[in-house]
């Protein structure tokens, strides 16, 4: 089945120790998505690739970076997590809407990172 | 700003019992609104999707309702089950100039049935 996969689903880092969170995705859509959600919050962006052109959310803080290698694959990076940054980070794509419908983002199942 | 709120934050009810699910949203340009279900860890999964011209949409016992001149949205669940736990959440669309949309969430409604 086509579908948005992330791993791990659980991650446990040090305050400070780099970590890197993967998706990848079998539908072949032109974006995907980062977004950071806390407990009992909405879901909010991080940045998104169009293709390879990598979007910044103003607001998302320079510890925060992504690689997008290929179609199918694109990372978060956490260069220097902080206490702050325990949440559950959710991957996302969608493919290039050609009518208002076409524009579902279908999500991956999230990663929990815990940071000590 | 681009703002969607949801009421209430939570909500028990008891297994069999319906339930309302409301959202207000103030988002330019309106593409569409959508109500995700997210079970407990993990990603949201798409029930409805409707556009401006659309009153009301059907995904078995949830039923979504649009006043674009209101701009408020709402998700009724019908004979509800133990599995329909979980949050609901009001995403609503707005269509971006490079051709994808970017969805502004509401912060959801916790939704908890008890036998």
């Amino acid at each position: 089945d086509a579908m948005v996969i992330q791993n791990p689903r659980y991650q446990v880092t040090q305050f400070g120790k780099p970590v890197t969170l993967s998706c990848s995705q079998t539908l072949n859509h032109n974006v995907m998505y980062w977004y950071q959600q806390k407990s009992s919050q909405a879901p909010k962006l991080l940045f998104h690739y169009y293709d390879k052109d990598f979007n910044n959310e103003a607001d998302t803080p320079d510890n925060f970076q992504s690689r997008r290698p290929n179609t199918s694959f694109c990372f978060l990076d956490i260069r220097s997590p902080g206490l702050g940054d325990a949440a559950m980070y959710l991957c996302a794509t969608s493919s290039i809407p050609r009518l208002a419908l076409d524009n579902e983002q279908f999500f991956g199942p999230g990663t929990r990172l815990t940071v000590l | 700003k681009n703002q969607v709120e949801q009421s209430p934050q939570s909500l028990i009810i008891l297994e069999g019992k319906n339930c309302t699910l409301q959202c207000n949203y103030t988002v330019s340009p309106f593409s569409n609104l959508r109500w995700y279900k997210q079970d407990t860890g993990r990603g949201p999964v798409s029930l409805t999707i409707m556009t401006f011209s659309e009153n009301t949409k059907s995904n078995g016992r949830y039923t979504a309702t649009l006043d674009a001149d209101t701009k408020q949205s709402s998700l009724h669940i019908t004979a509800s089950q133990l599995s329909d736990s979980a949050s609901y959440i009001c995403v609503v669309s707005s269509f971006q100039v490079m051709g994808y949309n970017k969805l502004i969430f509401g912060a959801g409604t916790r939704l908890a049935v008890h036998p």
